[in-house]
């Protein structure tokens, strides 16, 4: 069964440290989107692609986080400068490209800043 | 604006119990309304969805979840819980001619008693 992959599963950072992370999205969708989940929170959108466009970044704090999908496949999510309130579970899904369409998840990146 | 309301951060049950996971929706236009569940350090896993289809739905591992517009809920249930159940339960709601932005709930954390 096709599944979302991100990578790397865990990251440990000092504040002040570039991140990023790294999803590839079921072969076939078209739609990725990136959450952020703080523990013991649902997960939050922070942007979502459409093809190769961003859809919605309305939650995406712009002057630290910045996203990319530049061929509409895999897609990379960058913090510059880490934050301690950037600690959390950063989430990629897709689905295939209606608004019906199931949005499946990837198994996530710890992050933890120190 | 949609928003989702879980009442209940932690549901204890015996094994063999009946589990209700409460979730109330409110939306502007008829939603489109999921349950996922996730297991530690893992990412979130469709449990079911209503797409305006039937009211009552059916979903993996014996769960299944009922739509009443009345109420403006879409509870979770499973007649008899198993200790492979424990996990955080997210209730999820996309408004149907918006996007595909799900909205979660804050997630109950479901423990099984053996």
């Amino acid at each position: 069964e096709a599944e979302v992959a991100q990578s790397p599963r865990y990251k440990i950072t000092e504040k002040s440290q570039a991140v990023a992370f790294w999803c590839d999205p079921i072969s076939g969708h078209a739609t990725l989107y990136w959450y952020r989940q703080i523990l013991g929170q649902g997960p939050e959108l922070l942007v979502q692609f459409q093809d190769e466009s961003v859809v919605d970044d309305s939650q995406l704090p712009k002057d630290r986080f910045s996203a990319e999908r530049l061929k509409g496949v895999d897609s990379t999510l960058k913090i510059q400068p880490a934050e301690l309130g950037d600690s959390a579970m950063y989430l990629c899904a897709s689905s295939l490209r209606t608004s019906t369409d199931t949005q499946y998840f990837g198994p996530g990146t710890r992050l933890t800043v120190l | 604006a949609q928003s989702v309301t879980q009442l209940g951060s932690h549901v204890s049950v015996s094994e063999g119990a009946l589990v209700l996971l409460r979730c109330n929706y409110s939306s502007s236009v008829p939603p489109y309304l999921f349950w996922y569940v996730q297991y530690p350090n893992q990412g979130l896993q469709l449990l079911l969805k209503y797409t305006s289809a039937a009211t009552l739905v059916k979903g993996i591992n014996g769960f299944e979840a009922e739509f009443k517009k009345s109420e403006t809920s879409f509870h979770l249930t499973k007649p008899s819980a198993h200790m492979s159940d424990a996990a955080e339960y997210f209730c999820a709601v996309k408004e149907g001619n918006a996007g595909n932005m799900l909205t979660f709930g804050g997630g109950t954390r479901l423990m099984v008693k053996p």
